[in-house]
C-alpha cells in the first residue's frame, strides 16, 4: 500500500516552453503533497507544500509564478515549470500524507528528471 | 544559522562489516527523525523513524539512535551486504504547527565491497 507515482519520469523540453508534472497517490487519499528538488549529490530541497483545495505555501526563494502548483484532489496534484530554462534541469520528487495517516509519515514518488535544453 | 549535515565523505567499507552513518543538525528541534535509502535516479525510500524522545530504534539489520542533547542521530547497518550499497539521508521532522515539513541532510553514499 502507500504508492505515490510521477509522471513524466523524464522529460525533455526547450528552453522557453512549460512542462508539467503529475504525483499520484494509488492506493490512498493524499490531503497533503509535498513537492521537492534534487539537484545531483544535494539534498533534497522542499520547495512547496499543497493541500488539497486550496493554494500551495512556497518556501523562501522559489517562485511561485513559476513553479505553479494545483492540488485539485485527493490524488492528485500537478507540478508546472513555467518559461522553462536550462538551471531548471532538476530531479523533481513529490512526496504524499495520507488523510487519515500520521503527520510524519510521508510517502515518496519516484521522481521526475527534467532536462531543459 | 540552521544546518543538517552527514558524514561529508563517501564511505567505503567490506561486506560483513557495521556502517555507520553519521547526522548532526544546529538550531532545529526536530520533533523526529527519519533515514531514508536513495538509489540513483529513483526517489527515497523510508528506512526508520525515531522521535524526540526516543533513544533507540531497530529493524532487522538497522539501528537508529538519537541524541537531543548531542544534536545526533547515529545510522547502522550490520552484517552489510552490496546490495546496502546506496546513498542514505536523513531527515528532520519539524514540529507539527510548522505542518510537519522534513528538512533533508545532503546524504552519505555508502559502498559496500564484496
Amino acid at each position: 500500500g502507500a504508492v505515490v507515482s510521477q509522471h513524466p519520469s523524464r522529460v525533455i523540453c526547450k528552453s522557453g516552453t512549460s512542462v508539467k508534472i503529475e504525483c499520484r497517490s494509488l492506493d490512498f487519499q493524499a490531503t497533503t503533497m509535498f513537492w521537492y528538488r534534487q539537484f545531483p549529490k544535494q539534498s533534497l530541497m522542499l520547495m512547496a507544500t499543497s493541500n488539497e483545495g486550496s493554494k500551495a505555501t512556497y518556501e523562501q526563494g522559489v517562485e511561485k509564478d513559476k513553479f505553479l502548483i494545483n492540488h485539485a484532489s485527493l490524488t492528485l496534484s500537478t507540478l508546472t515549470v513555467t518559461s522553462a530554462h536550462p538551471e531548471d534541469s532538476s530531479f523533481y520528487i513529490c512526496s504524499a500524507r495520507a488523510r487519515d495517516g500520521s503527520l510524519d509519515e510521508q510517502y515518496f514518488g519516484p521522481g521526475t528528471r527534467l532536462t531543459v535544453t | 544559522s540552521q544546518k543538517i549535515e552527514q558524514n561529508s565523505e563517501a564511505l567505503n567499507i567490506q561486506e560483513g562489516k557495521t556502517a555507520t552513518l553519521t547526522c548532526n543538525y544546529t538550531n532545529y528541534s526536530p520533533a523526529y527523525l527519519q533515514w531514508y535509502r536513495q538509489d540513483p535516479g529513483r526517489g527515497p525510500v523510508f528506512l526508520l523513524l525515531i522521535r524526540e524522545n526516543e533513544k533507540e530504534k531497530r529493524k532487522e539489520r538497522l539501528k537508529v539512535t538519537f541524541d537531543t542533547t548531542l544534536k545526533q542521530s547515529l545510522f547502522h547497518i550490520t552484517a552489510s551486504q552490496p546490495a546496502d550499497s546506496a546513498t542514505y539521508l536523513c531527515a528532520l521532522g519539524l514540529i507539527y504547527n510548522q505542518g510537519g515539513k522534513l528538512i533533508f541532510g545532503q546524504g552519505t553514499e555508502l559502498s559496500v565491497k564484496p
